[in-house]
């Protein structure tokens, strides 16, 4: 029951960006759009999150369209650190908040 | 100085028998998770704890019990272990439920 669809994979040559997109139709007005990452054989890592507004950090840019149907994870300079499955995931709202995961985006950077 | 440590890594045992995973967070958060990771790769949430009150019990079997015995660390105790129970555990944390979680490295439970 993810609410979001991402393609399953994706590659990028090493210090070009890497472009992530991801469907989320169905949002809600109050759910936040996470992005996550899981490198090989480790626990998930947290890498940005947006409501509404495009959001910046050292990490990633996310560039979340007006109708919030849909996002973009942008890793602007790609390095072969950043090979991983990349998660775009709705925050439920409400008491739990919790996280639906779906099944990500493994993102191959190649030299 | 682990953010969030898990132990075991690795753990492998025979059907029936019960097990435990334990999880410790160094981050000062009052949230606690515990994920389930299947082969098919897909990352479910099982439990979580808020200031050691359970907040979120999705569709477990009791078979599995977590425990809290104060904010920093999260157990997930495992009766009757079955085959389907392979998979990888993970725990995680966040400083309330509304921010990102920190997750730890992992544990492979591997049932025969």
């Amino acid at each position: 029951d993810a609410k979001t669809t991402q393609p399953p994979s994706m590659d990028c040559a090493e210090g070009r960006a890497a472009n992530l997109p991801c469907n989320h139709s169905t949002i809600s007005g109050n759910e936040y759009v996470y992005w996550y990452r899981q490198i090989h054989s480790q626990g998930p890592q947290y890498i940005i999150h947006g409501l509404k507004n495009n959001e910046t950090n050292e990490m990633a840019s996310l560039i979340i369209t007006e109708d919030r149907k849909s996002s973009t994870l942008i890793l602007p300079h790609a390095t072969l650190r950043d090979t991983a499955v990349y998660y775009c995931i709705v925050r439920v709202d409400g008491n739990n908040r919790k996280l639906i995961w779906g099944l990500g985006t493994s993102l191959a950077v190649n030299p | 100085d682990t953010a969030v440590s898990q132990t075991p890594k690795y753990l492998v045992t025979q059907m029936g028998n019960d097990k435990s995973i334990k999880c410790e967070q160094n981050l000062g958060h009052d949230t606690m998770y515990w994920y389930k990771q299947d082969s098919k790769k897909f990352l479910k949430i099982m439990f979580s704890y808020n200031n050691k009150e359970l907040i979120i019990n999705e569709t477990v079997p009791n078979r599995f019990s977590p425990k809290s015995p104060d904010k920093a660390h999260l157990n997930l105790h495992i009766n009757s272990l079955e085959l389907g129970d392979s998979a990888v555990y993970f725990c995680a944390s966040s400083k309330s439920l509304a921010n990102e979680q920190f997750f730890g490295p992992g544990t492979r439970l591997t049932v025969l």
